[in-house]
């Protein structure tokens, strides 16, 4: 079965560092994988995604990701981070099914 | 302004009461989906539609039902809440569904509390 792991419950960063979110995937054929914004009292936002072609896939708000296939790793990375990036993160992945897969979600932390 | 409104965005209610909580999008989007989220879970796929009158099982559909007579709309029904079934939910579009892979649109979420 197809899964996500967000192994982190929340990560903490003071501003203008560089930020990681983790993420990992099970599943079985070429994954569609995902990164999504939760702001609070707020749905989720699309960050962005990996379908295929370049492993370092660059999405809104500066945010990009870089998909390693050995290491079943799709992680979110900024390099310099705002204060107003905290919110909660989500994985999330798909393999052909109309079923859209997330991660437990990471909450993110950038303190001034 | 292209959005996916759900409501209420706020619902306490008792065991057994039956309730109804609508979405509607007016992105003219094929796809649609209910998801719940929960601590420690993350958010978990109720039950999706790719078309009008076209609707299938998520991951956690008991409980639940939902019906799509128009392409704008896909209310969820709860026939008899149970305290299990508090949790907040979300309602999401996308134009060709997740097999695309075209992002999804959510909603701001309905906090569902069943006493």
């Amino acid at each position: 079965a197809q899964s996500v792991a967000q192994p982190e419950d929340q990560v903490n960063v003071a501003e203008g560092n560089p930020l990681t979110v983790k993420c990992t995937y099970s599943v079985s054929g070429n994954p569609y994988l995902f990164w999504y914004v939760q702001y609070p009292n707020r749905g989720l936002q699309f960050l962005l995604k990996y379908i295929t072609g370049d492993n370092l896939v660059k999405g809104s708000y500066g945010f990009e990701a870089e998909f390693n296939k050995s290491q079943t790793s799709f992680h979110l990375k900024k390099p310099s981070a705002l204060v107003s990036d905290s919110a909660l993160y989500f994985c999330a992945v798909n393999t052909g099914f109309q079923k859209l897969v997330f991660g437990t979600g990471t909450r993110l932390l950038v303190s001034p | 302004e292209a959005q996916v409104t759900q409501n209420p965005r706020y619902l306490i209610t008792v065991t057994g009461k039956k309730l109804t909580v609508t979405c509607s999008q007016n992105m003219n989007h094929e796809y649609m989906s209910w998801y719940r989220q929960d601590p420690g879970l993350g958010l978990r796929q109720i039950y999706y539609s790719m078309n009008v009158e076209v609707t299938d099982k998520g991951d956690v559909p008991e409980g639940y039902k939902v019906s799509r007579k128009e392409k704008r709309n896909f209310p969820l029904i709860l026939e008899s809440p149970s305290p299990n079934q508090t949790s907040l939910y979300f309602c999401a579009s996308s134009e060709g569904g997740v097999v695309s892979a075209t992002p999804l649109h959510f909603g701001n979420g309905t906090r569902l509390t069943v006493t």
